[in-house]
């Protein structure tokens, strides 16, 4: 079954702590991207990556940070730095990123920071 | 600043019926548009994609276009309560650098009754 997992589904950690997210794609997809939701508002982009090696930062990038070592795989890493962490983490992927092509979104992690 | 609009709702609609959700965008060079469907707590799935002018259907649903006036619309025939969720809709558009970027509302809440 081609998709995206991510792993974990749900993620618990105290204050201070670096946390990091999985994103895996077996789709042959070139861009991978990921977005943050919080309760009530639409998806927000922390970082996006066209090609493997390579990395934009999204609009809310601060206090995050991703690798892109293989296509597969694009992990986001949340560390201590970020103010609100405690949100819902999406990582999705499209066939590339140079055109307005769709975006399929893997089952996400729910982090709570406490 | 790209914006998403969309009318948070709650839309009710009763079962059989046509439910019609609404968007419009602000980047008038926005090429590419989607409406995802998210169940509470899970991940968004895309079920529409429209690049053209016009209407595009699929099974039950309908997606229009309007580029000129800026907005998006989505309609549901023959509502059914397995359709009650959110229906986010995005805006694709040039972001520099070779890339495309979506630009999500804040998505519209669908209860149909049966």
């Amino acid at each position: 079954d081609g998709g995206i997992t991510q792993s974990p589904k749900y993620l618990f950690r105290k204050e201070g702590q670096n946390v990091t997210l999985s994103c895996e794609q077996n789709l042959n997809h070139d861009a991978m991207y990921w977005y943050r939701q919080d309760p009530g508002q639409g998806l927000r982009l922390i970082y996006y990556s066209q090609i493997v090696n390579d990395f934009q930062k999204g609009d809310i990038a601060e206090g995050y940070s991703v690798s892109r070592e293989k296509k597969e795989s694009f992990p986001l890493t949340v560390t201590s730095a970020q103010k609100n962490p405690t949100a819902f983490y999406l990582c999705a992927s499209s066939i590339d990123g140079l055109a307005g092509y769709e975006q399929y979104f893997g089952p996400g992690t729910r982090l709570t920071v406490t | 600043q790209k914006e998403v609009e969309q009318n948070s709702g709650p839309l009710s609609v009763p079962e059989g019926a046509i439910a019609s959700l609404n968007c419009t965008y602000s980047d008038r060079v926005s090429q590419s548009f989607f409406w995802y469907r998210q169940y509470s707590g899970k991940s968004p799935e895309l079920i529409m994609s429209i690049y053209s002018n016009g209407d595009k259907e699929d099974g039950r649903f309908t997606a229009q276009l309007n580029k000129a006036s800026q907005y998006v619309s989505l309609l549901i025939r023959d509502s059914q309560p397995s359709d009650s969720a959110t229906y986010l809709c995005a805006a694709s558009a040039y972001s520099g650098a070779g890339s495309y970027q979506l630009t999500f509302g804040k998505g519209t809440k669908l209860s149909v009754i049966p």
